[in-house]
């Protein structure tokens, strides 16, 4: 079975540094990719995606995320982090049935 | 279109009552999911419809858990009888074959 894994369960950085979090999955071939945000008490937002195509996929919010083939990998990246950026992330895949497999999520926390 | 909306938001019932949580999917979308989030077992996908036909349950609980998609617009999800333990944020999702899923803003369910 699919399993998606996202190592850090928090993390904390100061406004204006720059951030990654990670993700990685278990699956035989390439699935699709999905960085979502969640803020408290709301609904999950979509950062980004990948299908195919550039590895290097660009989404909302200044945010951008690379998939590497050989790392099974799609870890998500922001230059420069503002303090609404703080909130919950979760990396997720779907192998082609259509429905999602989550991470755990990263809470991320932006010191001022 | 104004999303996928879910209701109530908020939900409180004694132990031992039935719960009915509500979807309406965005127009056009021909997949809907239910999750549920806790903390210690993140996002869960119960069931999903395609075609308003239930493809995948198994992650349906309990017998007490059961939902429906009577039409393209509407879905529900429902248990009978509720526990403390089923205490969690519901969403509701839907998406068509080639998009990313759009979550709702959830139904935060307290049983007591």
């Amino acid at each position: 079975a699919q399993s998606v894994t996202q190592p850090d369960i928090h993390i904390t950085v100061s406004e204006g540094a720059s951030l990654e979090l990670r993700c990685n999955y278990s699956y035989g071939a390439t699935p699709y990719l999905f960085w979502y945000v969640q803020s408290p008490g709301q609904g999950l937002q979509l950062l980004l995606k990948y299908f195919s195509g550039d590895t290097l996929v660009q989404g909302i919010k200044g945010f951008e995320a690379e998939f590497k083939r050989s790392q099974s990998s799609f870890n998500l990246r922001k230059p420069s982090v503002h303090w609404s950026d703080a909130a919950e992330y979760f990396c997720a895949v779907d192998t082609g049935r259509r429905a999602l497999t989550f991470g755990s999520g990263t809470r991320l926390q932006v010191q001022p | 279109d104004a999303g996928v909306i879910q209701s109530p938001r908020h939900e409180v019932t004694e132990m031992g009552q039935e719960v009915t949580l509500r979807c309406k999917p965005i127009s056009g979308h021909d997949y809907l999911f239910w999750y549920r989030q806790t903390m210690m077992r993140g996002l869960e996908l119960l069931i999903y419809f395609n075609n308003n036909v239930p493809i995948d349950d198994s992650g349906m609980p309990e017998d007490r858990f059961s939902a429906k998609m009577p039409n393209a617009s509407f879905s529900t999800l429902k248990i009978q009888p509720s526990e403390p333990r089923d205490s969690a944020v519901y969403f509701c999702a839907s998406k068509t074959s080639n998009t990313e899923a759009f979550f709702g803003q959830g139904t935060r369910l307290t049983v007591v």
